[in-house]
């Protein structure tokens, strides 16, 4: 079944550090790819987006490309803040039917200063 | 504009106990979902529902009802609260996006609840 996986945590950057967390994908079809990110004691937010092959979502300083042939979309920023300490998600959404939205286990950021 | 709004924000439950997780968007989405958070496992599908008077399993249902009241509300109810309920729910909808063809989730805060 279609699936998400991603770096293991916790990952710990120095700030202005440059910042990779992998994601990679499998999945039937042509999936929606996704960046979610959890600060402490609050909800998912959207943080980036690509529905299609070499979309390159982006917000707040944050990239992620989606490459169909290493099936991988791949978060990175040049320059963390303390402010990024998080957990970030991947996820991606299979087509057909219903917006099945399936997760990655998360991956934990702490940023010191 | 709220966005997606839960209640409680935590709760407390001995075991066979029941309860209630309501939910409400006010961004006049059709779909809603359900989701719980547990270490280590990302978001799991309970429940959801396409759009309003639906609703269907989806990965972790049982020991679950849903009801989607009106097209604004989707509330979680356990029945006979277990231990292996304690975790963290999210609540969240959707509106496909034609543009772009897809889907987009907003997540609601979230509640905590402990089955003791």
């Amino acid at each position: 079944g279609d699936s998400v996986t991603q770096m293991e945590g916790p990952v710990t950057l120095s700030e202005e550090a440059f910042l990779t967390i992998n994601c990679t994908y499998t999945a039937t079809g042509y999936p929606s790819l996704f960046w979610y990110v959890q600060y402490p004691g609050e909800g998912l937010q959207l943080l980036l987006k690509a529905t299609k092959a070499d979309d390159k979502g982006s917000n707040k300083g944050f990239e992620a490309t989606y490459r169909k042939e290493t099936t991988s979309f791949h978060l990175e920023k040049g320059s963390v803040q303390v402010s990024d300490s998080a957990v970030y998600f991947c996820a991606l959404t299979t087509s057909g039917g219903y917006n099945k939205l399936i997760f990655g286990a998360g991956t934990r950021l702490a940023v010191h200063p | 504009n709220a966005g997606v709004t839960q209640t409680p924000k935590f709760q407390v439950l001995k075991t066979g106990q029941s309860m209630t997780l309501q939910c409400a968007q006010d961004m006049n989405h059709n779909s809603m979902y359900w989701y719980r958070q547990d270490p280590g496992m990302g978001l799991r599908l309970i429940y959801y529902s396409a759009s309003e008077g639906t609703t269907d399993k989806g990965e972790v249902p049982n020991g679950y009802n849903v009801s989607r009241l009106n097209k604004r509300e989707f509330s979680l109810r356990l029945e006979s609260a277990a231990p292996s309920q304690t975790s963290v729910y999210f609540c969240a909808s959707s509106e496909w996006d034609r543009g772009l063809s897809v889907d987009t989730q907003y997540f609601g805060p979230g509640t905590r609840l402990t089955v003791l």
